[in-house]
């Protein structure tokens, strides 16, 4: 598996959009991008996936340029309660969905 | 929503015994994980189980770990004989279908294990 490195902390103040950017060299073609979260004490929770270009859900924005070695998670007018843990993960494509988690990025949210 | 729901949430026990973990995945579910997470360190895969084998494991699911599925709801986690160094957060997981570029994992709130 394409190991992943993102930035292990960040700062933002509420009401900014955060981006976090992940690279990940080595990924191969049938590797998909996916991001969690983890607030202290709970389970990772899906935030989003994607393979290449830009996905969007209700909650944040991927963009995965084209040769796909590295991805940009977006959180839009982050809150307080969007401090957490968030992880970059190259899954693989198929076969059992073994996530390996990295140390993520701890995002901090400041009032 | 279907969550996937864990017991007990916190657990201590004493070195060398016996310890359930027990899980009750999202009903329509068939892949089912254990996760587990030392305080301050790195979600690390355990195994993953489907059709009521393992699928995989990692190198710390050693022969002091087994996993069941013993009637259609529940998915447990057995240590059999604990160690201090089993002391973590152990997450259970499923999800409906096979292939990680299908959709996501769905992880429990977590069972905190204590071994004195």
């Amino acid at each position: 598996l394409a190991k992943t490195t993102q930035p292990i902390s960040m700062d933002s103040y509420e009401g900014q959009e955060v981006n976090i950017t992940c690279s990940h060299n080595n990924i191969a073609t049938n590797d998909y991008i996916t991001w969690y979260q983890q607030f202290p004490s709970q389970g990772p929770r899906f935030i989003i996936q994607g393979y290449k270009t830009k996905v969007t859900n209700e909650v944040a924005s991927l963009f995965i340029p084209a040769d796909r070695k590295s991805s940009t998670l977006s959180l839009p007018r982050v809150s307080l309660s969007d401090t957490a843990v968030y992880y970059c993960l190259v899954a693989r494509g198929t076969g059992a969905n073994n996530l390996f988690f990295g140390t993520g990025t701890r995002l901090t949210v400041i009032p | 929503e279907p969550e996937v729901t864990q017991t007990p949430s916190h657990q201590v026990t004493q070195m060398g015994q016996e310890v359930i973990l027990r899980c009750v995945p999202i009903s329509n579910h068939l892949y089912f994980y254990w996760y587990r997470q030392i305080l301050g360190q790195k979600v690390e895969f355990l195994v993953s189980f489907y059709n009521n084998e393992i699928s995989e494991k990692s190198e710390i699911f050693d022969d002091q770990f087994s996993v069941e599925r013993p009637d259609g709801s529940n998915f447990t986690l057995k240590i059999r004989s604990t160690k201090l160094e089993d002391s973590a957060m152990y997450f259970c997981a499923s999800t409906p279908r096979r292939g990680t570029n299908t959709g996501e994992l769905f992880f429990g709130e977590g069972s905190r294990l204590t071994v004195l």
